[in-house]
């Protein structure tokens, strides 16, 4: 089973600067197999980047990811109000379990 | 428009059986990877099940043998049986529309969630 280990556990930001979160495999990935979603209070997670690289449906732009091997990026250039959430990492690669990663939480300084 | 709504979350005791549906609308589920995903109070996500357009099935060690995920097409829905079902199984469970085969390639994600329903196992 892949362990996804997603850091920094918190990042502290205001609204405009450029948010950097990092998700490392505990193996090998394949690029196509790394999803990212973001999660606000109360809400159901929103798929963010699949492929590791791929903006989905409706995704704004200041969303990018990046990455390869074991280490992969998802970053905010500027960061909007509507943008303080959690974010998590997921793992496609191989039969299941799926593995999610433990989250980073996005808070406003 | 696609959309995904949970029901079936309750209050159950200790040992004791419960059955979540995800009613699909917009899509089928009969041609679709779909997945239940759960989420314990102040924690992160967890995965739980999925199951194949193939009716193959996989499940996270955690729950594997007292849960069972299925697809009913004259419902174009989902269900998930849990059963023996213990305090560390109380969470929020989302059902949502995995992978999917779009512009000649997987979109390996999931893409369509419903707005989940709580489950609460306590004496």
């Amino acid at each position: 089973e892949v362990v996804l280990t997603q850091s920094p556990g918190t990042l502290s930001l205001s609204p405009g600067e450029r948010a950097t979160l990092s998700c490392r495999a505990s193996q090998t990935l394949s690029a196509s197999y790394l999803a990212w979603y973001q999660q606000k209070p109360g809400q159901a997670p929103r798929l963010l980047i699949y492929g590791a690289s791929r903006r989905a449906t409706g995704i704004p732009d200041r969303f990018s990811g990046s990455g390869s091997g074991p280490e992969f990026t998802l970053t905010i250039s500027r960061l909007e109000p509507e943008d303080f959430a959690v974010y998590y990492c997921q793992n496609y690669d191989g039969s299941p379990p799926w593995t999610f990663g433990q989250g980073t939480k996005v808070e406003i300084k | 428009e696609v959309l995904l709504v949970e029901s079936g979350g309750d209050l159950v005791q200790p040992g004791g059986s419960l059955r979540l549906s995800c009613a699909a609308y917009g899509f089928s589920v009969r041609t679709s990877y779909m997945t239940w995903v759960r989420q314990a109070p102040g924690k992160g996500l967890e995965w739980v099940s999925v199951i194949y357009p193939d009716f193959t099935t996989y499940y996270a060690e955690s729950v594997k043998g007292r849960f069972t995920i299925s697809t009913d097409t004259s419902k174009n829905s989902l269900s998930l049986q849990m059963s023996s079902l213990r305090d560390e199984d109380t969470a929020v469970y989302y059902c949502a529309r995995d992978h999917q085969w779009l512009d000649n390639h997987y979109q390996y994600g999931m893409d369509v969630w419903g707005q989940g329903t709580a489950v609460t196992v306590s004496s």
